[in-house]
């Protein structure tokens, strides 16, 4: 109940594509659900990220839609670049109580020039 | 400049040799945790701490200790190292205060060998 499913495990895009991924959880009680950026050889950085009584949250190219009933929430990179290759972990967090952060698998984006 | 610090970056050493990864903060967060990320199994949670003395269980705490004596300083010991913890460690930070924002902040990570 604890998990956070994400998918695909990799990711090919043309520059200017749109890149998606999923995630999908169990445990009702998560209330906060972040996307973050990894960069090789650097630490992973917050992207954007969502409570569940929002349904979409935009900032610059980066949207994240959120659909409480099917426990599922998504990144969607617009006009994806070069510049997006990372490796992208979706989370999950309770954030009254235990605090704890689940982690996806994460997503290794490349995007072509 | 804000940010989280962790040493050594990188660290090759043999089984049942104790070894500590110091992660240190100067953002004055309560909250600080340590992950280990691993191929296909993404960042799983080993211990977080949301103050002073208060520490608690992530996921995979086996084979783990930390303390937190100091607000800035929370270090990850391993006592008996053994192959199976042979990757790469980050070490986290965020506010707990109200009304602040959630995100936490990560330090460059430690690339731990365990032969």
């Amino acid at each position: 109940q604890q998990q956070v499913k994400q998918s695909p495990q990799s990711l090919i895009v043309q520059k200017g594509g749109i890149s998606i991924i999923n995630c999908a959880y169990e445990n009702t009680a998560f209330d906060y659900f972040p996307w973050y950026q990894q960069f090789p050889g650097k630490g992973p950085a917050l992207l954007i990220a969502i409570r569940p009584d929002v349904s979409e949250k935009k900032e610059g190219r980066f949207t994240i839609s959120f659909n409480k009933s099917a426990k599922q929430f998504s990144l969607h990179i617009m006009d994806s670049q070069p510049g997006d290759s990372a490796t992208y972990f979706c989370a999950a967090i309770q954030s009254s109580g235990t605090y704890k952060y689940i982690f996806g698998t994460g997503t290794r984006l490349k995007v072509l020039a | 400049e804000a940010q989280v610090t962790q040493n050594p970056r990188y660290l090759i050493t043999v089984t049942g040799k104790k070894l500590t990864v110091t992660c240190s903060q100067n953002m004055n967060h309560e909250y600080m945790s340590w992950y280990r990320q691993d191929p296909g199994l993404g960042l799983r949670q080993i211990y977080y701490s949301m103050n002073v003395e208060v520490t608690d269980k992530g996921d995979v705490p086996e084979g783990y200790k930390v303390s937190r004596k100091e607000k800035r300083n929370f270090p990850l010991i391993l006592e008996s190292p053994s192959p199976n913890q042979t990757s790469l460690y980050f070490c986290a930070s965020r506010t707990l205060a109200v009304g602040r924002p959630y995100e936490q902040y990560f330090g460059p990570g430690t690339r731990l060998t365990v032969t």
